[in-house]
């Protein structure tokens, strides 16, 4: 069965810093893979895929993620946040197998000034 | 853009009552999803359905079922609710590519 593992339930991190939050997933076979995030009192919204070709994925507000088959990681980076990046971010795997997304725990990123 | 209606954002009911939790979408997607959202334990999957009338269970569907008569709605049902049952109710449909669109969430607890 797969699994997906976010180690830091919250992160604080000041604006205009770079952060990184960590994702690891376990699946022998081939896997999409996805960032969701949300923002208080709302539905999470997606934010990145990989599903294949190139292995760094970026969105359109600034965030990337890396998909490392070798260590099974999806980590999601910013260079610099925004206050306005405080939300908290899931990490999301699917398979073929398992024919459904398999969520994280979970990520709190709060922005602080 | 894809929008996903939840009936009610906040819900109290009394413990046995019996709970419905409407969800509508507006884009034809087939496939559509019951998730709850607990904090520390992320989304866990209750149950999904890929066409009219058809369901699967998830990871969690006890003292739950649900309903799809047609195909932009899909309901949740709590038979009777118990207190265990408090948390955040998530609906989501899917598109291309395993993407899922989420509705707003509805907060149900339960006394």
């Amino acid at each position: 069965a797969q699994s997906v593992t976010q180690l830091d339930s919250q992160v604080p991190v000041f604006e205009e810093a770079p952060v990184e939050l960590r994702c690891n997933y376990s699946s022998s076979v081939s896997v999409y893979l996805f960032w969701y995030v949300q923002y208080p009192n709302q539905g999470l919204q997606l934010l990145l895929k990989y599903l294949s070709g190139s292995t760094l994925v970026e969105s359109i507000n600034g965030f990337e993620a890396e998909f490392n088959k070798s260590q099974t990681s999806f980590h999601l980076r910013k260079p610099s946040v925004h206050i306005s990046d405080t939300a908290e971010y899931f990490c999301a795997v699917f398979t073929g197998g398992g024919n459904k997304l398999t969520f994280g725990t979970g990520t709190q990123l709060k922005v602080e000034l | 853009d894809v929008k996903v209606t939840q009936s009610s954002r906040y819900l109290v009911k009394r413990t046995g009552e019996k709970v419905f939790l409407e969800c509508v979408q507006d884009m034809d997607h087939e496939n559509m999803f019951w998730y709850r959202q607990d904090p520390g334990l992320g989304l866990r999957l209750i149950y999904f359905s890929y066409d009219v009338k058809m369901k699967e269970k998830g990871d969690i569907p006890e003292g739950y079922s649900v309903s799809r008569e047609k195909k932009e709605r899909f309901s949740l049902i709590l038979e009777s609710a118990s207190t265990n049952q408090t948390s955040m109710y998530l609906c989501a449909t899917e598109a291309t590519a395993y993407e899922q669109y989420f509705g707003p969430g509805t907060r149900l607890t339960v006394t």
